[in-house]
């Protein structure tokens, strides 16, 4: 049962533009979505976060949007940069009391290429 | 300051042998989190440790335990490797916003 779930294993955007991330998930108990850039060899980096009682974060170039009524968040990227190129992992956590609290739940990652 | 620090990078183990890994939390972090990454797949939970206590386990065996010290260090041990053990694992601290370290790429072979 795949609680997080990024659909799109890939996504190719040319540098100077949006690039979209998206990810769904099924749990309607989480209250805290992340975002985070993987490179190879590399542990993952922390990019953004939003709580549910919040439906936009802005961070920079970066900002995340959730949907709660579509169990939906998304990642936008302006400008995209080809430094950017990485994957990118969706997570999704609850707060204190649960048997979940302290797991983190991730999607499987979108590969990211910005071209030049 | 120092970040999540893990070791080794990388080892590689025969089937049915046993592995440590070990992970330091940032300074001041009482909690450590530990993950797996198989080959293409997202990170999956494996435990978290906080005080000493062992607090949540993911769905893994229970040849996957681990501990953590007074320091609040963390070692996760794997008994009679598969090779489906092969993966990165990576650990945490901090939660929900996790600071991870750089990870050890486990082979199996």
């Amino acid at each position: 049962d795949q609680q997080v779930k990024q659909n799109s294993p890939s996504l190719s955007v040319q540098e100077g533009r949006i690039s979209i991330l998206n990810c769904d998930y099924t749990n309607s108990m989480f209250d805290y979505f992340l975002w985070y850039k993987k490179y190879p060899a590399e542990g993952p980096t922390f990019l953004i976060s939003i709580s549910s009682i919040k439906d936009k974060n802005e961070d920079g170039r970066f900002t995340v949007f959730l949907n709660k009524s579509a169990k939906h968040l998304s990642l936008h990227i302006v400008p995209s940069q080809p430094g950017d190129s990485a994957v990118y992992f969706c997570a999704a956590g609850r707060g204190a009391g649960g048997t979940s609290y302290g797991k983190l739940t991730f999607g499987q990652g979108t590969i990211l290429t910005v071209h030049p | 300051e120092a970040g999540v620090t893990q070791s080794p990078t990388h080892l590689i183990k025969t089937r049915g042998q046993q592995v440590t890994l070990r992970c330091s939390p940032i300074s001041g972090h009482t909690s450590v989190y530990w993950y797996q990454q198989a080959l293409g797949l997202g990170l999956q939970f494996l435990l978290w440790y906080d005080e000493g206590e062992e607090r949540n386990r993911g769905n893994f065996p229970p040849r996957f335990s681990g501990r953590q010290f007074p320091n609040y260090s963390s070692e996760l041990n794997v008994n009679a490797l598969e090779l489906e053990d092969s993966a990165l694992y990576l650990c945490a601290s901090s939660y929900p916003r996790a600071f991870f370290g750089q990870g050890t790429r486990l082979t199996v072979v």
